[in-house]
């Protein structure tokens, strides 16, 4: 079963603006990933952030994570038209080291130039 | 970062045959690999984790004797959907984790289609 819930499940936006994507989860996590999927390709890692943190920053990117709602957000700034993509979370135990994930249902986001 | 293969990109098939796809990985040695399975519009989801040299390990509600996963090597694991049909027709996503890197890698995923 999935374990997040994200929102909004599609947004749409002018280039330029930023945009928003919240991801809730239900059991408690070690950290949480966040990935963007190219329409019909594989995934590509965007930023981990460890239950222990509040925020992280990459570049344009913003995740926050708020362990006592399970819930975390990401931000992406300035917003370009190849940013358009899904954009998963993904929580998940360990497996003989490797990550057991565990993901969202996704914010499809649309850049429009 | 490492890369991690996945051959065919895409592939059509009649029903009722038999469809391998690899995974691998290609500058690194992988103990531990995940199959996904994505439909249109939606999640991916977890089918199981393929161990090398042992047998994979399924999530509930997918059924190990059609969907066969081999993890012969350190950077290879193969999926086979046996007997496949219409709805076996999805986008099938690998990843693998490198210890050397203690980092999981994902595949750019295959295609089915089954007819």
């Amino acid at each position: 079963s999935q374990q997040g819930e994200e929102d909004p499940q599609a947004l749409s936006i002018q280039e330029g603006e930023n945009a928003t994507m919240n991801c809730s989860y239900k059991t408690s996590i070690n950290n949480l990933q966040w990935y963007r999927q190219n329409s019909g390709r594989g995934l590509v890692h965007l930023i981990l952030i460890r239950s222990n943190e509040r925020e992280k920053h990459s570049g344009r990117l913003r995740v926050t994570l708020d362990t006592s709602k399970k819930s975390s957000s990401l931000l992406i700034t300035a917003s370009r038209a190849a940013d358009t993509a899904s954009y998963f979370c993904a929580t998940g135990g360990l497996y003989r080291g490797a990550q057991k994930l565990v993901f969202g249902q996704g914010t499809r986001l649309t850049i429009n130039p | 970062g490492a890369v991690v293969s996945q051959h065919p990109s895409w592939v059509i098939c009649k029903s009722g045959t038999s469809v391998k796809i690899e995974c691998r990985s290609l500058d690194f040695q992988a103990t531990t690999m995940f199959w996904y399975r994505q439909f249109p519009k939606q999640s991916l989801m977890l089918m199981a984790t393929s161990n090398e040299g042992s047998k994979a390990t399924y999530e509930q509600g997918v059924e190990k004797d059609k969907f066969l996963i081999n993890h012969a090597s350190l950077t290879l694991s193969t999926l086979t959907v046996t007997s496949a049909h219409p709805e076996d027709s999805s986008f099938y996503i690998c990843s693998a984790y490198g210890s050397s890197y203690n980092e999981q890698f994902f595949g750019p995923g295959t295609r089915l289609t089954v007819l």
